[in-house]
């Protein structure tokens, strides 16, 4: 079993539709969430971080957590066109290793197109 | 701009050659990244490098090399290079704590390898 599980899709909606985007894991240990956004030939940004469990909202997008479930949503409201992409969850144990830094583990990524 | 720089931007090579991929962090960022996205298996992690050291390794091949330099800019070295190395190589660098603020990675815009 993958540590990060993720549909690769496609996923196509229509525009105005609610999208919700998912992440299974399987080590309990993991604590930082993260949700990416990948256009076409570009480099992965980020979308919306949570630590632990619980909802975070920015403007049109939500992140939810449920440690209990090892499960993690992301929902697009009202998607339009340019949401179209490539959606990446990423978590990691700790803040900071003490190595000088902390490890991102990757599902393979969601992408999702918004027909207008 | 994400801030982080990754040159080139698209590489064409032969089997057998040996090429070096080349990133400059954000300003202040301590830790540097690199990546291989291939279409079917993701984002893939290689090695981590932080102020000039080497902190972690994933699943990097021998014939990968890299290194981080004292004004914090990092190699990626492939050599022997085979056609399956043709992917995506991604940097990515992250703010040192205690910004948690700031968690996660910022990314380059990718290096398109391609060998032939």
């Amino acid at each position: 079993q993958k540590e990060v599980e993720q549909d690769p899709g496609p996923l196509s909606v229509p525009e105005g539709a609610i999208v919700s985007l998912n992440c299974t894991y399987s080590n309990s240990a993991f604590q930082y969430f993260m949700w990416y956004r990948q256009y076409s030939r570009k480099g992965p940004e980020l979308l919306m971080y949570t630590y632990s469990s619980g909802n975070k909202e920015d403007g049109r997008f939500t992140a939810q957590v449920d440690k209990s479930s090892k499960y993690i949503s992301l929902f697009i409201r009202d998607s339009q066109p340019s949401d179209s992409a490539t959606y990446l969850c990423a978590m990691s144990e700790r803040y900071w290793s003490g190595a000088g830094s902390y490890q991102l583990t990757f599902g393979k990524g969601t992408k999702l197109s918004v027909i207008p | 701009d994400s801030g982080v720089t990754q040159t080139p931007k698209h590489l064409i090579t032969a089997t057998g050659q040996r090429v070096t991929l080349r990133c400059s962090p954000r300003s202040g960022d301590l830790s540097v990244y690199w990546y291989q996205q291939s279409l079917d298996q993701g984002l893939q992690f290689l090695i981590q490098y932080y102020n000039g050291e080497e902190r972690a390794k994933g699943n990097i091949l021998e014939r990968f090399s890299a290194q981080q330099f004292p004004d914090l800019h990092s190699e990626l070295n492939l050599s022997s290079l085979e056609l399956g190395d043709s992917a995506l190589y991604f940097c990515a660098s992250s703010v040192p704590p205690p910004d948690s603020s700031l968690y996660g990675y910022t990314f380059g815009s990718g290096t398109r390898l391609t060998v032939v």
